[in-house]
């Protein structure tokens, strides 16, 4: 089965902080995906990445950086957290060609900006 | 760029037939249409994915009629297992901006009820 990880399930940061979030795909997957998730507005992209130091701005990629050093992890970075960025965070990964493929989730990590 | 709707929610009693529709007017002839299931505090799971005609799984059934502006995901015989949030997910591919879109509807929540 394919295991994607993610570093926390909860976090709690102030405004300012820069927050890292991690994730881990153990299938060799060469698309990984960032996601955010906030009622009523269901799953919106912040950015992807097709290959190793590759990377792609989704929907919403403002206030927001990724990093693809290893083909297993893609870190997602908020340099500066704001209250607004408050949020459930999901990460993906998935194999085949864009549009077409399936994508295997992680379980998320609850962040909460005071 | 293709949008989806989906309804927000939908009500149903355990053992009947559930069909829940997307509309993806602008959807564009590479892109294939894809559900998936999330359950609260879980990463969203693949359901079920097709192009046109209709496909099925084990677990459901996905009807989308010549135009493809629109696919109807179908699960036989609920149960209270299967009270989840669905989503549709249509493409991804340049906005043309410099940004890429990947189009997740907001989700249809089904309550299945005893």
């Amino acid at each position: 089965d394919v295991k994607v990880t993610q570093s926390s399930r909860y976090l709690v940061k102030r405004t300012g902080e820069k927050v890292f979030l991690e994730c881990v795909q153990d299938m060799d997957h060469e698309n990984m995906f960032w996601y955010r998730q906030d009622p009523g507005l269901g799953l919106r992209l912040i950015y992807f990445s097709y290959d190793v130091k590759m990377k792609e701005k989704g929907d919403i990629p403002e206030g927001y950086s990724v990093s693809r050093e290893k083909k297993e992890r893609f870190s997602l970075i908020l340099e500066s957290a704001s209250t607004n960025q408050t949020s459930m965070y999901l990460c993906a990964s998935s194999l085949v060609a864009l549009g077409q493929e399936t994508q295997y989730f992680g379980p998320g990590t609850r962040l909460l900006v005071l | 760029l293709a949008k989806t709707t989906q309804p927000i929610s939908m009500d149903s009693y355990e053992g009947q037939e559930v069909n829940i529709t997307c509309s993806h007017n602008n959807i564009a002839t590479n892109d294939y249409i894809t559900w998936y299931q999330q359950f609260p505090s879980q990463g969203p799971r693949f359901i079920i994915q097709g192009y046109k005609t209709k496909v099925t799984n084990e677990v459901a059934s996905l009807f989308i009629p010549a135009d493809r502006k629109s696919s109807t995901l179908s699960l036989p015989r609920v149960s209270l297992s299967d009270t989840a949030v669905y989503y549709c997910l249509v493409g991804l591919r340049s906005s043309g901006a410099g940004s890429y879109q990947l189009t997740f509807g907001k989700g249809t929540k089904l309550s299945v009820i005893p």
